[in-house]
């Protein structure tokens, strides 16, 4: 079965270190998101690309965050520095179709803890 | 007013039961709508789109009312397996702004109990 890979799954770390998440989307999906869940927030909107382009990371907080898509089967996520509210789950998605259509695959996620 | 509004639950229903819950949207121009499913510490999955006529998928039945702005999800005969929470997705398309216009709700919790 084709599913989105994320690394690493757990990750805990102390404030103020660098945390880079990776992403493989399915092979052939050309719009990737990236999200970040919260029991209080729900699942936020962090950034997406098209066809490796950034088309919005309106979600992201510039100062520390930025998102990376090098080449068509890798994305990524830095926080730098990380802190203790940026403690959540990171989801990666992608799909194949733009617009109305086009089911979302998620990746299992990546369970970020910063002391 | 939040965009797409979920009664958070948790809703605690027999076994066997049936359960509704509705998410409100609040953009009258969305496109389309859509139950995601996500398990306990696992990521969301497409559960089923709604689509304006409804559609039913087993045990499932999901509605959409436009006029409202709402959309529902029935669970008939409900099992323990159920348990999940139910994300409402709502596509608002290019005015949405990001996400391919993709909005989701925060989810409402169902706890299916023996």
């Amino acid at each position: 079965d084709a599913r989105v890979t994320q690394t690493p799954r757990h990750k805990v770390t102390e404030m103020g270190q660098e945390v880079t998440m990776r992403c493989q989307p399915i092979l052939g999906h050309n719009t990737v998101f990236w999200y970040r869940q919260t029991m209080m927030q729900g699942l936020e909107l962090l950034a997406y690309f098209r066809n490796r382009a950034p088309l919005d990371d309106s979600g992201m907080p510039k100062d520390r965050f930025s998102a990376e898509m090098p080449d068509a089967t890798l994305a990524t996520l830095k926080i730098q520095p990380s802190e203790p509210r940026d403690s959540a789950v990171y989801f990666c998605a992608s799909r194949r179709l733009a617009g109305a259509t086009g089911e979302l695959f998620f990746g299992e996620g990546s369970r970020l803890t910063v002391l | 007013r939040k965009e797409v509004e979920q009664d958070p639950g948790p809703f605690n229903v027999p076994e066997g039961a049936t359960v509704a819950f509705n998410c409100t949207y609040s953009n009258s121009a969305s496109q389309s709508f859509f139950w995601y499913r996500q398990d306990c510490r696992k990521e969301p999955k497409l559960l089923m789109s709604v689509y304006s006529s409804g559609n039913e998928d087993g045990r499932f039945t999901a509605q959409l009312n436009r006029a409202s702005q709402y959309i529902s999800l029935l669970i008939r005969d409900s099992k323990l397996s159920d348990s999940a929470t139910y994300l409402c997705v709502v596509n608002m398309g290019w005015e949405g702004g990001g996400a391919d216009g993709l909005t989701f709700g925060k989810g409402t919790h169902l706890i299916i109990q023996p």
